[in-house]
């Protein structure tokens, strides 16, 4: 069985369109993520959910906006694309919640998706 | 700010060992975390180190000094699949703060 789930594993769109990334994950875990990764690998978390509920918004457009429906569902909406936004996007989970101090932290990352804007 | 420091690129050879360093710059700190990520994969965790001293799994071993918001990574008996990126990860209460990560050529 998959863990973390995404879909589409492959997007590609013109500048202006709004598209949407899923994810789920069977774990179990309260908490996810969504992480942007660029064409240099650097790896930056965009938000994280705990529980349904926001956690973590970094300096991230606000054409993105994060949807839960439920603790075991992140979906990431973006609105009028932009070249820039080409990058591949991950989604995890972790069952450490909202504070690392215990446990191993770990993080179970999906697949990707990978956004190519034209 | 935060940051973390490790190398941009690592060579060794097949069958040797070799070390991925990692300092770390944070206003919190709970632990150090490293990650393996193939050209095309996800990342996937390899370790966590919370405390001072050493923690061994299989060929692979985190090492972390909190004194010196330091850490590393070992790898053994290097094979030609270790050949990947690795990152670095620090939590800071809710956020985790990955390196730029560090690429694994391994030589025949």
């Amino acid at each position: 069985d998959t863990a973390v789930s995404q879909t589409p594993k492959y997007l590609v769109t013109q500048m202006g369109n709004d598209k949407s990334i899923k994810c789920e994950q069977n774990l179990g875990h309260d908490t996810m993520y969504w992480y942007k990764q660029d064409s240099k690998k650097f790896l930056k978390i965009m938000f994280s959910y705990n529980n349904k509920e926001l956690i973590i918004n970094e300096t991230v457009p606000n054409r993105f906006s994060p949807k839960s429906p439920d603790k075991a569902h992140l979906n990431l909406h973006i609105n009028s694309l932009e070249l820039g936004d080409s990058a591949v996007y991950f989604c995890a989970s972790s069952p450490t919640g909202t504070s690392g101090r215990y446990g191993t932290d770990t993080q179970y990352f999906g697949p990707g998706t990978r956004l190519t804007v034209l | 700010g935060q940051s973390l420091e490790q190398p941009s690129e690592v060579t060794a050879v097949e069958g040797a060992i070799v070390q991925i360093n990692c300092t770390y710059q944070t206003s919190g700190f709970y632990g150090l975390s490293w990650y393996q990520q193939h050209d095309g994969g996800a990342p996937t965790f390899l370790s966590y180190n919370a405390l001072d001293g050493l923690e061994e799994t299989g060929r692979f071993s985190s090492f972390l000094s909190r004194s010196d918001s330091y850490g590393y990574l070992l790898l053994q008996e290097l094979q030609m699949k270790d050949s990947a990126s690795y990152f670095c990860a620090v939590r800071e209460d809710d956020k985790i703060i990955f390196g730029k990560g560090t690429r694994l050529h391994i030589l025949p």
